[in-house]
């Protein structure tokens, strides 16, 4: 069964470097979306994505932060200069189709120090 | 604003007894509604969804959940519990952003325990 997949599992780095998180959506889905859990918290919605362009963010998703789909199989989530609460899991997902069930990666975990 | 709540942060269940995890809505229009299972170290796997159509939803695993509109729930439900079936579960609605696409809006998630 496909699935969406996540790389790097687990990333740790320093406060104020750029870090890129990557994911590959199932490969005949057309919406991608970034949604991350801070520890102990809820999952919220970051970002859509669908014809090379966002097409929905939250207010979480300021400045900082940018998503790319640099080739046919890739989408990525930049963050530019990284802050202790960025610390999270990041979950990718995608779907077929705008109104279509979305399926989630395994995530990345990140931690900022 | 759509959301969903979570009543329960820990369910536990002797393994072959009946399980439920429960989740209330509150939404505008007509409720989208999922379940998804998270297991340690894992991704968000779904599990059923809601559109329309029969209150009784079938999903992967064996497990089922009741859609009730007057009491504005969608308990998630399994006949007879597994140990393996020991995950966080969370609740969703679906909620459609201004640019006409759909995010998920989550709970706060239930941590189910079966014991042997």
């Amino acid at each position: 069964e496909p699935e969406v997949t996540q790389t790097p599992s687990h990333q740790v780095t320093q406060m104020g470097q750029e870090v890129i998180l990557r994911c590959v959506p199932i490969s005949n889905h057309l919406y991608f979306y970034w949604y991350r859990q801070i520890l102990g918290q809820k999952v919220e919605f970051l970002v859509s994505f669908y014809n090379n362009e966002i097409s929905e963010k939250s207010e979480i998703f300021d400045d900082q932060f940018s998503v790319e789909r640099p080739d046919g199989s890739n989408f990525t989530l930049k963050i530019r200069s990284t802050k202790l609460e960025d610390s999270a899991m990041y979950f990718c997902a995608s779907s077929l189709s705008w109104e279509g069930t979305q399926y989630f990666g395994p995530g990345t975990r990140l931690l900022v120090l | 604003a759509q959301s969903v709540a979570q009543p329960e942060d820990q369910v536990n269940v002797a393994e072959g007894n009946p399980l439920t995890v429960k989740c209330t809505y509150s939404v505008s229009g007509n409720p989208y509604l999922f379940w998804y299972v998270q297991y340690p170290n894992r991704g968000l796997q779904f599990l059923l969804k809601y559109i329309t159509g029969d209150n009784l939803v079938k999903g992967s695993y064996g497990f089922e959940a009741e859609f009730n509109k007057s009491q504005t729930s969608f308990h998630l439900k399994k006949p007879s519990a597994l140990v393996s079936d020991s995950a966080l579960y969370f609740c969703a609605v679906r909620d459609m952003a201004t640019s006409g696409t759909y995010k998920y809006i989550f709970g706060t998630g239930t941590r189910l325990k079966v014991l042997a």
